[in-house]
């Protein structure tokens, strides 16, 4: 069955640093989206991405963060100076239909922490 | 607005029991899927079951079903004959522009 891949599964990283979470979405989806969830909470949107630019942002998704497509596989979440309230799982999502209904699938996630 | 509420942030049952988990909605659309999903402690997000907003028949997937009553917005999760594998997190889920998820439910299923 086709899946969503997330690199790497954990990260731990300095406070103020970059870093790039790298995902590999369903190779014929279309729509591509970012989730966080902080430890033992809701899971929340960040960004959703179709046809090479970002459809919807959360507010939680500020100037600190970016999403890119560098080639046909790839999608990207940069976080540009990572705080300490970052720490988080981050899941990349992608769905190939043209509504919302038909059902996302999610990658592995990501563990990011920031120290 | 799109919500999705739980109002279970934890539940428990013995093994090869009954367990149901609740969840109700809002949502100003007409048709529409609903969603539960699972998070085991790996933390992957997997799908559970879905259903069809215009479809009378609750949804099955094995030991999942569905208790989907379209006017009062409910949409429960009963999980019959619980393992010990299904010790998860259930998040309950509505798509509108993105997926609007419920705050979950813990649920520990116990030997």
């Amino acid at each position: 069955e086709p899946e969503v891949t997330q690199t790497p599964s954990h990260q731990v990283t300095q406070m103020g640093q970059e870093v790039i979470l790298r995902c590999v979405p369903i190779s014929n989806h279309l729509y591509f989206y970012w989730y966080r969830q902080i430890l033992g909470q809701k899971v929340e949107f960040l960004v959703s991405f179709y046809n090479n630019e970002i459809s919807e942002k959360s507010e939680i998704f500020d100037d600190q963060f970016s999403v890119e497509r560098p080639d046909g596989s790839n999608f990207t979440l940069k976080i540009r100076s990572t705080k300490l309230e970052d720490s988080a799982m981050y899941f990349c999502a992608s769905r190939g239909g043209d509504s919302p209904n038909y059902g996302y699938t999610f990658g592995s996630g990501t563990r990011l922490t920031v120290v | 607005a799109q919500t999705v509420t739980q109002s279970q942030p934890e539940m428990s049952v013995q093994e090869a029991e009954t367990v149901t988990l609740s969840c109700t909605y809002d949502t100003s659309e007409n048709n529409y899927y609903l969603f539960w999903y699972k998070q085991p402690p790996s933390r992957q997000m997997i799908l559970v079951i879905r259903q069809e907003a215009y479809k009378q028949q609750n949804a099955t997937e094995n030991r999942f079903s569905v208790n989907f009553q379209k006017a009062a917005k409910s949409f429960s999760l009963k999980i019959s004959d619980s393992q010990l594998g299904d010790t998860a997190m259930y998040f309950c889920a509505l798509p509108s522009r993105d997926m609007r998820f419920g705050a979950g439910t813990r649920l520990t299923v116990k030997p």
